[in-house]
């Protein structure tokens, strides 16, 4: 079974400039979640997805970030423009239901994001 | 103050070792708690996964709550340079809400 998917892997742009990272979800999986880890911290929600519904996208800076979850499956963030602090790695995970019976969300490789 | 407090390390230990990892947490409301495998350059995994308080046993790996005094901790046996990881412990009120992660530690086995 393949796992999520998240593309590009790595990413380096210069301030200003807008980047957008695309994931693919385990098929089946109606939650899908992206966040954002920094160098030396645990990751952080951005926005969860139920469907194509945005359940909470509470901790998303609505100024520069968006996303979109295209017919409850694929999902795209997007950063516009970038700033030096957007540099993290921004994963993309998914899970049955929102993990109630295991909690188990399934994370993808991430995708490196490097903004000079 | 953060909802779940881990110590980064780093943690070193030989090979065979036992190696206890540890995070307190905040929030009263959470009742479940999970911990999370890393590798460098990959996404984290669910390593153990656990309701309310007490002992969870998976092969070499024990996971205990206690919610009177807010501690999670993990215990691994016999460790082996392939548990070299971070492990991220992670806390939430249930499925509606977000999951909250600690910084991680980041531990080596020597062989």
């Amino acid at each position: 079974e393949a796992g999520v998917v998240q593309s590009p892997r790595y990413k380096i742009i210069e301030k200003k400039q807008p980047v957008a990272f695309w994931c693919n979800p385990i098929s089946g999986h109606n939650t899908l979640y992206w966040y954002r880890q920094n160098l030396g911290q645990g990751p952080e929600l951005l926005i969860r997805y139920e469907n194509e519904e945005a359940v909470d996208d509470s901790q998303l800076p609505k100024d520069r970030f968006s996303a979109e979850r295209l017919k409850g499956v694929d999902s795209t963030l997007k950063i516009q423009p970038a700033e030096l602090g957007d540099s993290a790695v921004y994963l993309c995970a998914s899970s049955l239901d929102g993990g109630v019976n295991t909690g188990e969300l399934f994370f993808g490789e991430g995708s490196r994001l490097t903004v000079l | 103050q953060k909802e779940v407090e881990q110590d980064p390390g780093p943690l070193s230990v030989p090979e065979g070792a036992i190696v206890s990892l540890n995070c307190t947490y905040s929030n009263s409301a959470f009742q479940y708690f999970m911990w999370y495998r890393q590798y460098s350059r990959k996404g984290p995994e669910l390593l153990m996964y656990t309701y309310s308080s007490g002992n969870k046993e998976d092969g070499r790996f024990t996971a205990q709550v206690d919610k009177s005094s807010k501690y999670i901790s993990l215990f691994i046996r016999d460790s082996q340079p392939s548990d070299s990881a971070t492990y991220l412990c992670a806390s939430t009120r249930g499925s509606n809400y977000k999951l909250t992660f600690g910084k991680g530690t980041l531990l080596t086995v020597n062989p």
